[in-house]
C-alpha cells in the first residue's frame, strides 16, 4: 500500500530563516498533497494543498514544491516567525484515503 | 460556526469500562474519520466512514467500533478499553474522500489505567 516518509522528524531554525519539511511517497497514482500544521493543544489545521497536475504552489510565506518524478514534495516556510512554532504534517492521497507522514516538530529559535 | 465537535476532551478510565466518544459536524459533510496520535507515530486512522450506513475499517481497528445513523453523528466506541488504547483521539470531516480538506476536531485525551 501506499506510505508516506515525512523528514526530518524536529527541525530546529533561528527566527527569520527559512524551513524547508520534505515528504516522498510510494504509489505514483496519487494526485493530492496536502500540508496540516498543528499547533499545541489543538487539531491539525490544513495550511496548503497542491495537485499533481502543478508542480508549486505559494501562500504567502508558505510554498509547497511537487516532484512527480521523484514522487516527493516539499514544505517551504520563509521568513520564520514564533507562530510557526508547530508539528507539521503531509499527507498523500491513494485510493480516495489520505496517508500521511509521521509529522515535523519545528522549533522557531528567538 | 462551520466545526468539529468531540466530547469528553479529556477522558480517564479504567480497564474493560465502555465508553464512548462522541463527534459532531455542522457542515453536512459525507466523510468523516477517527484517528489516534500517538508521540512519534503520527497520526493513524482507526476508522473512516464515507456515508450515512457506510462504515470501513483504517489501519488500526482492533479494540473500536464506529456507527453513522446520521450525517452529522460519528461516535467512536471502545467496548474493553485496555490500556494500550491510552492515547489523543481526533475526529475529521470533509466534504467528500480524497482531494478534500479534512476538518479536525479538538481531540479527546484517554487514558486508561
Amino acid at each position: 500500500g501506499e506510505n508516506v516518509e515525512q523528514h526530518p522528524s524536529t527541525l530546529s531554525v533561528q527566527e527569520g530563516d527559512s524551513a524547508v519539511i520534505k515528504c516522498t511517497y510510494s504509489d505514483s497514482a496519487s494526485n493530492y498533497f496536502p500540508w496540516y500544521k498543528q499547533e499545541l493543544g489543538k487539531g491539525p489545521q490544513l495550511i496548503i494543498d497542491i495537485r499533481s497536475n502543478v508542480g508549486e504552489k505559494k501562500d504567502q510565506r508558505i510554498a509547497v514544491t511537487l516532484n512527480k518524478t521523484a514522487k516527493h514534495f516539499s514544505l517551504h516556510i520563509t521568513e520564520t516567525q514564533p507562530e510557526d512554532s508547530a508539528v507539521y504534517f503531509c499527507a498523500a492521497s491513494s485510493n480516495y484515503q489520505l496517508i500521511w507522514g509521521a509529522g515535523t516538530k519545528l522549533i522557531i529559535k528567538p | 460556526e462551520a466545526q468539529v465537535t468531540q466530547n469528553p476532551r479529556y477522558l480517564i478510565t479504567v480497564t474493560g469500562k465502555k465508553l464512548t466518544v462522541t463527534c459532531s459536524q455542522n457542515m453536512n459533510h459525507e466523510y468523516m474519520s477517527w484517528y489516534r496520535q500517538d508521540p512519534g507515530l503520527g497520526l493513524r486512522q482507526i476508522y473512516y466512514s464515507m456515508n450515512v450506513e457506510v462504515t470501513d475499517k483504517g489501519d488500526v481497528p482492533e479494540g473500536y467500533k464506529v456507527s453513522r445513523k446520521e450525517k452529522r453523528n460519528f461516535p467512536l466506541i471502545l467496548e474493553s478499553p485496555s490500556p494500550n488504547q491510552t492515547s489523543l483521539y481526533f475526529c475529521a470531516s470533509s466534504f467528500r474522500t480524497g482531494g478534500y480538506e479534512q476538518y479536525f476536531g479538538p481531540g479527546t485525551r484517554l487514558t486508561v489505567t
